[in-house]
């Protein structure tokens, strides 16, 4: 059974526009939501991170918003560029880390 | 700091020949995990580790094994590669299970 579901699996955005990737969980127990973003031929890194006594958080055109009673999570990228084009991960953890399949993203200049 | 090391970067093997796949940090976490990528799929846990001397099961654990006898190292080993095992590993670390992971390059590995 899938921990953590994410969709789109591919994303193509004019610059200047909203990306939004979405992800759902199944274990309540999960206490910490990291998004990861991964470049080609790089190792994943860490983009923004969320614990479940918040809803949103914001850093910088980086938004993560948390629904806990629905269990699902989302990244909200504003005033997307093509230096954001990469995939995105979402992931859940508890004491291991269950990742979504990934989004790829484009952005189109 | 380095952060996280793995090596090789690249590596191709012969179905049935067995390697290491090593991976170093220098952060001092307690907490390692290894992840297989493959298209469509995204990160699956391999192994990980809490501590020096505790190691446990991921989500495919299946034709590899791991040890931790210091906190810094965790070597993957494949003990007869298999074409199914053809993937991108990286090995993290943490300093706990639900924190940060700060991830290696990456090892690209073809089984022919």
């Amino acid at each position: 059974q899938q921990q953590v579901k994410q969709s789109p699996q591919s994303l193509i955005v004019q610059k200047g526009g909203i990306s939004i990737i979405n992800c759902a969980y199944e274990n309540t127990a999960f206490d910490y939501f990291p998004w990861y973003q991964q470049f080609p031929g790089k190792g994943p890194a860490l983009l923004i991170a969320i614990r479940p006594d918040v809803s949103e958080k914001k850093e910088g055109r980086f938004t993560i918003s948390f629904n806990k009673s629905a269990k699902q999570f989302s990244l909200h990228i504003m005033d997307s560029q093509p230096g954001d084009s990469a995939t995105y991960f979402c992931a859940a953890t508890g004491n291991q880390f269950y990742f979504g399949t990934g989004t790829s993203l484009t952005v189109i200049p | 700091n380095a952060g996280v090391t793995q090596t090789p970067k690249f590596q191709v093997l012969k179905t049935g020949q067995s390697m290491t796949l090593q991976c170093a940090q220098d952060m001092n976490h307690e907490y390692m995990s290894w992840y297989r990528q493959d298209p469509g799929m995204g990160l699956r846990l391999i192994h990980y580790s809490v501590g020096a001397g505790i190691t446990d099961q991921g989500e495919v654990p299946n034709g590899y094994n791991v040890s931790r006898s210091t906190t810094e190292d965790f070597p993957l080993r494949l003990l007869s590669a298999a074409p199914s095992q053809t993937s991108v590993y990286f090995c993290a670390s943490s300093y706990r299970g639900n924190t940060e992971a700060f991830f290696g390059q990456g090892t690209r590995l073809t089984v022919v």
